[in-house]
């Protein structure tokens, strides 16, 4: 069964920490990409990587960082530095590296008290 | 700054009728479309995309596009009830989708 996994579901943490998302795809898709999505607002793209051991900031990178090791994986940490880190994440992949026909993970659910 | 307006409803159509939903892009260069749907708490799902000018159908779904007027909208024929949810636009610009807030619809019985 081909999909994209994110783990775990709901993710809660203390103020202060370090948290890591996982992203997991097994389309052998070469793009992909995380956004964060609040309350009433579009999503907005944290970081995107279109191959191997590259990637790059979106619109609102600051406080999160990523590596792309290995084609099927894309972790996402929140840092302590992220001021506003409680949100739903949402990570995507293409086969096209353009941008186009992004298909979601079912998301991870982060609360940060 | 590009954007994606959408109006954020909520836009309540009785079953059987048809949805019409709007988005408008401020980035002229856009060349790629896409409508998703997005049921409360999960994650967006891909339903339609369009890159030119005219209309795409899909089963009950039709995508329309005008570029000149930097519209897009979706029609669904036929509502159904499992249709109620949020739909988002998005436009490709450059290696990156902006996305509009989302519409929700609600479908009546």
């Amino acid at each position: 069964d081909g999909g994209i996994t994110q783990s775990p579901k709901y993710l809660f943490r203390k103020e202060g920490q370090n948290v890591t998302l996982s992203c997991e795809q097994n389309l052998n898709h070469d793009a992909m990409y995380w956004y964060r999505q609040d309350p009433g607002q579009g999503l907005r793209l944290i970081y995107y990587s279109q191959i191997v051991n590259d990637f790059q900031k979106g619109d609102i990178a600051e406080g999160y960082s990523v590596s792309r090791e290995k084609k099927e994986s894309f972790p996402l940490t929140v840092t302590s530095a992220q001021k506003n880190p409680t949100a739903f994440y949402l990570c995507a992949s293409s086969i096209r590296t353009d941008g186009d026909e992004q298909y979601f993970g079912p998301g991870t659910r982060l609360t940060v008290t | 700054q590009k954007e994606v307006e959408q109006n954020s409803g909520p836009l309540s159509v009785p079953e059987g009728a048809i949805a019409s939903l709007n988005c408008t892009y401020s980035d002229r260069g856009s060349q790629s479309f896409f409508w998703y749907r997005q049921y409360s708490g999960k994650s967006p799902e891909l339903i339609m995309f369009i890159y030119s000018n005219g209309d795409k159908e899909d089963g009950r779904f039709t995508a329309q596009l005008n570029k000149a007027s930097q519209y897009v909208s979706l029609l669904i024929r036929d509502s159904q009830p499992s249709d109620s949810a949020t739909y988002l636009c998005a436009v490709r610009s450059n290696y990156q989708l902006i996305w509009g807030a989302g519409t929700k619809l609600i479908i009546k019985p």
